[in-house]
C-alpha cells in the first residue's frame, strides 16, 4: 500500500456531464500529479500540483481542471464528459515535484 | 522529445519459465529516472525498481533483474522462473522533471 487513496472507486457518468475525482495524498507529500490512462494505455500526465500552484500540464484541454487543498489533497474535475473520457485515472503524490511518485488504486470512470 | 516504447504488447509463457520484458527509452536530458511498475487487474501501479541514468549496474531482487545499458538506451526486465502470481500487465517508465512518460506496457500471461 502506497497511502494514497483515491475516491470512488467506480463512476457512470452520461456524456456531457461533469465528473470530481478525489485525492488524499501520502503523509508528508506536497505534490500531487495525476494521469489518464485509456485501456490498453499507459497512463498519461494530465497535470501535477505543487503547494496549492498548478506545477505542471499534460496535452489535456481546459475542460480538464484541478484543485489542491491546504492539507495537500487534491481535486480532478472534467467537465463536459465525451466517450473518450472513459479510463482509469491515477492520482500520485510525492514529497516534491521532482521526488518520486507513489501512485494510488485509481478511480474507474466510464461515459455512457 | 521524451519517449518510451514497449514493443511487446502481450506475452504468454509457462510457469517456471524465464522471461524478458524489453523497454527502449528517448531522451535528450542528461539525467533521468526509469521505472518499472506492475499494475495487476485491480489497477494500482506497483513500483518495482528505480534507476537513475548515472547507474548502469545491473540489478537482481529476487527473482527479477534489470538490465540497464545506456548504449543502446534500453531498459530491460528479466523474470525468471516465472509464477502465476507475476501475470499482470508491466510497464516502464522515464522521469526526466517532473512527469512520468510510460511505455504501453506489456501483458504478461503465465500458464500454470
Amino acid at each position: 500500500e502506497t497511502g494514497v487513496t483515491q475516491s470512488p472507486t467506480h463512476l457512470i457518468k452520461t456524456r456531457g456531464q461533469q465528473v470530481t475525482l478525489r485525492c488524499s495524498s501520502q503523509s508528508g507529500h506536497n505534490t500531487v500529479s495525476w494521469y489518464q490512462q485509456a485501456l490498453g494505455q499507459g497512463p498519461q500526465f494530465i497535470f501535477q500540483y505543487y503547494r496549492e500552484e498548478e506545477n505542471g500540464r499534460g496535452n489535456f484541454p481546459p475542460r480538464f481542471s484541478g484543485l489542491q487543498f491546504p492539507n495537500y489533497s487534491s481535486e480532478l474535475n472534467v467537465n463536459a464528459l465525451e466517450l473518450d473520457d472513459s479510463a482509469l485515472y491515477l492520482c500520485a503524490s510525492s514529497p516534491a515535484p521532482l521526488e518520486e511518485a507513489f501512485f494510488g488504486q485509481g478511480t474507474r470512470l466510464t461515459v455512457v | 522529445a521524451q519517449k518510451v516504447t514497449q514493443a511487446q504488447t502481450e506475452i504468454s509463457v509457462v510457469e517456471k519459465e524465464d522471461v524478458t520484458l524489453d523497454c527502449v527509452y528517448e531522451t535528450r536530458d542528461t539525467t533521468y529516472y526509469l521505472f518499472w511498475y506492475k499494475q495487476p487487474p485491480s489497477g494500482e501501479l506497483v513500483f518495482l525498481i528505480r534507476r537513475n541514468s548515472f547507474d548502469e549496474q545491473n540489478e537482481i531482487s529476487g527473482r527479477y533483474s534489470w538490465n540497464f545499458q545506456k548504449s543502446t538506451s534500453s531498459f530491460n526486465f528479466t523474470i525468471t522462473a516465472s509464477q502465476v502470481v507475476d501475470s499482470a500487465v508491466y510497464f516502464c517508465a522515464l522521469r526526466g522533471t517532473y512527469k512520468y512518460i510510460f511505455g504501453t506496457g506489456t501483458r504478461l500471461k503465465v500458464l500454470a
